[in-house]
């Protein structure tokens, strides 16, 4: 099984602030990688796909890029809304997830 | 409007089968694929099988022996049954839609649906 590794598990930045968000596959995943926003109590909401695709009606803040083995999630702007967990997860082989990162306001 | 919907008993003895029902809304499933995901209390995100348009099914190999996926497309329903539970399946059950791959990102999910395992 392919595993993921998300860094940093837990991140606090400040309003505004721009925030990357790591996801590092065990072998090249072809850039079948896509993140997830999940809030407390709630089910996992899709952001991007295939790397650095927009789902509809996500903010412009959100990007993703990577290749082979690494992929990013940027925040252009973090705004108070975005604290939640945030999830990668490969598509290339049996779907697995990363273990998410955390993010907090500052 | 797609919408998933997860239900089944909040608590399961341990040593007995879990049976989970997602009824969906707003697609076919002979057009889509459903996924079940869990997510213990804390935890992150584990995918457990699918079964898809077609009806073939697939598992995570570390669920394989205790996991079965099927459907019945006449009530738009997909069943989860997975036996020999034990504490550690303890989790939020989820499922979720997809396209074929590669257009198998998971857009659409349920809201997810506890479940216990405990005597």
């Amino acid at each position: 099984d392919i595993e993921m590794t998300q860094s940093p598990s837990f991140l606090s930045a400040s309003v505004g602030e721009r925030v990357t968000l790591s996801c590092k596959a065990s072998q090249n995943i072809n850039k079948y990688l896509d993140w997830y926003q999940q809030k407390l109590g709630k089910a996992p909401k899709l952001l991007i796909y295939n790397t650095n695709t927009l789902h509809t009606g996500i903010p412009s803040r959100f990007s993703g890029s990577g290749s082979g083995t690494d992929y990013a999630l940027t925040i252009g702007s973090l705004q108070p809304e975005d604290v939640a967990t945030y999830f990668c997860l490969q598509r290339d082989g049996w779907p697995t997830f990363g273990a998410g990162t955390k993010l907090e306001l500052k | 409007q797609v919408q998933l919907k997860e239900s089944g008993p909040g608590l399961v003895q341990p040593s007995e089968t879990l049976s989970l029902t997602c009824t969906v809304s707003g697609f076919s499933l002979t057009s889509n694929s459903v996924h079940w995901v869990r997510q213990p209390p804390g935890k992150g995100l584990e995918w457990m099988g699918i079964i898809r348009s077609g009806g073939s099914t697939d598992y995570n190999s570390a669920l394989k022996s205790r996991l079965s996926i099927s459907r019945d497309t006449s009530k738009s329903q997909v069943f989860l049954k997975m036996n020999s539970l034990q504490a550690e399946d303890t989790a939020i059950y989820y499922c979720t839609r997809s396209g074929a791959w590669p257009r198998n990102w998971f857009a659409y999910w349920g809201q997810g649906t506890l479940v216990t395992v405990s005597s």
